[in-house]
């Protein structure tokens, strides 16, 4: 069974602050790693990565993929109270299995 | 990014009627349609795999006789909970597949919140 797994499960920062997310995972067939980002509604798309793409950057947010080791880390970096959200990592072979998301609260 | 909408947006239905979801991909098409749900302070569980043009692919453990899929058109899939019953209250969230340069990133509607008096 696909397995993947986020932590920490949740943390607290003061604006301007770095924030490092990590998730690991186990997939029979791994084909792609995405990022999203929950606030009150339905997930947002953040970034996808593959083995062609291992690493992304928009903005203050930027996210690796290490295949060998199997994780990703996902960076937010000066943070700001609307980064407060909860940020889920998924992997994909045909369909996407989820972590258990990181709770991040950013304090003013 | 391609965008998903879902209807309605929260629904109040009482035990033993059923509800219809609808959800659209607006500027796309999608052969393949994703139906999750989630309990508060918990992840995604995907439910079924919606195909255009054939029947879904529940995962295990979802009832397809109390959720019934329907991908009618390459831009609707709808999803009907039937004789709802209060421990059915829940987000339902859909998503719509999109291919990425021989990738798919997938993209969510903003969910459907269901509650079963």
């Amino acid at each position: 069974e696909d397995k993947v797994v986020q932590s920490p499960l949740s943390l607290v920062v003061h604006e301007g602050d770095t924030v490092t997310l990590n998730c690991s995972y186990e997939v029979t067939n791994f084909r792609s790693l995405l990022w999203y980002k929950q606030e009150k509604k339905a997930p947002t798309f953040l970034f996808m990565l593959t083995s062609s793409g291992i690493e992304k950057k928009s903005g203050r947010l930027s996210s690796i993929l290490d295949k060998k080791e199997l994780f990703s880390i996902l960076n937010i970096t000066a943070t700001q109270t609307g980064d407060s959200a909860i940020y889920l990592c998924a992997v994909s072979d045909y369909k996407l299995s989820f972590g258990a998301g990181t709770t991040v609260t950013v304090r003013a | 990014g391609a965008v998903v909408s879902q209807h309605p947006s929260w629904v109040i239905c009482k035990s033993g009627t059923s509800v219809k979801i609808e959800c659209r991909s607006l500027d796309f098409q999608a052969t393949t349609m994703f139906w999750y749900r989630q309990f508060p302070k918990q992840s995604l569980m995907l439910m079924a795999t919606s195909n255009e043009g054939s029947k879904a692919t529940y995962e295990q453990g979802v009832e397809k006789d109390k959720f019934l899929i329907n991908h009618a058109s390459l831009t609707l899939s709808t999803l009907t909970v039937t004789s709802a019953h209060p421990e059915d209250s829940s987000f339902y969230i859909c998503s719509a597949r999109v291919a990425a340069g021989g990738y798919y990133e997938q993209y969510f509607g903003p969910g459907t919140r269901l509650t079963v008096t």
